[in-house]
């Protein structure tokens, strides 16, 4: 038990399909992040999140649209993907953004592209 | 961009001997991490380095910030199989919680 949870832990879905990937954190932590872990490559930041505000885009494709409500609760709306964005998508937390402030990670959903 | 060198990719050992892993980049870092994934299951976070030249120690696991601040390494030693996973380090430079990973160690132990 990490204290981050996500949901769901698998997806498979259609090009033209919309889904939301949900990930959620007990940590009472103020920060949280979307990862992408594509097979052979380092992890990639997707998204930062600070006190529910956007703080870093990484030059993410607008068919991934994330979506903070809260400092606990962080989503990540998914429309018209393209196989290669077939991967296992991480959710991180930490109590800030400093870098003595690590990040805990949820066990990611695998997403698979039709 | 920044990135990070660890080697080596992948390592084959018996139960019993040490391990040892490192990283490095052409950038200097304020923090080293060092995390641990299972198949299946997300990264859990080994130890933390906040300090040029600190090394830290959690159980059989030891790991030390380069005093230039841009490596790092990771020893395991007498390795159990339970110690089979992919091992990355990952450095953070700023406040903007913006983590450099590098490319994972897969272990393998044979008992």
């Amino acid at each position: 038990e990490t204290g981050v949870t996500q949901t769901p832990r698998h997806l498979v879905m259609g090009m033209t399909n919309k889904k939301s990937l949900k990930c959620e954190q007990h940590l009472g932590h103020n920060a949280m992040y979307w990862y992408k872990q594509s097979a052979k490559k380092p992890l990639e930041l997707m998204f930062v999140y600070n006190f529910k505000e956007q703080t870093e885009n990484n030059s993410v494709p607008s068919r991934f649209s994330p979506e903070c409500p809260n400092s606990s609760h962080l989503f990540l709306h998914l429309h018209t993907l393209q196989p290669e964005d077939s991967a296992l998508y991480l959710c991180a937390s930490s109590q800030g953004m400093g870098s003595n402030q690590p990040q805990h990670f949820g066990d990611g959903t695998r997403l698979s592209i039709l | 961009g920044q990135q990070l060198n660890q080697s080596p990719q992948s390592m084959f050992i018996q139960e019993g001997e040490d391990v040892s892993m490192n990283c490095t980049s052409s950038s200097i870092f304020n923090t080293w991490l060092w995390y641990k994934q299972d198949p299946g299951e997300g990264p859990v976070l080994l130890i933390a380095l906040y300090k040029a030249g600190e090394l830290t120690s959690n159980g059989r696991l030891t790991a030390q910030f380069g005093i230039t601040r841009k490596d790092s390494f990771l020893n395991i030693s007498a390795s159990i199989p339970s110690d089979v996973g992919i091992y990355f380090c990952a450095g953070q430079l700023d406040q903007g919680g913006k983590l450099i990973f590098g490319q994972g160690t897969e272990l393998s132990v044979k008992p």
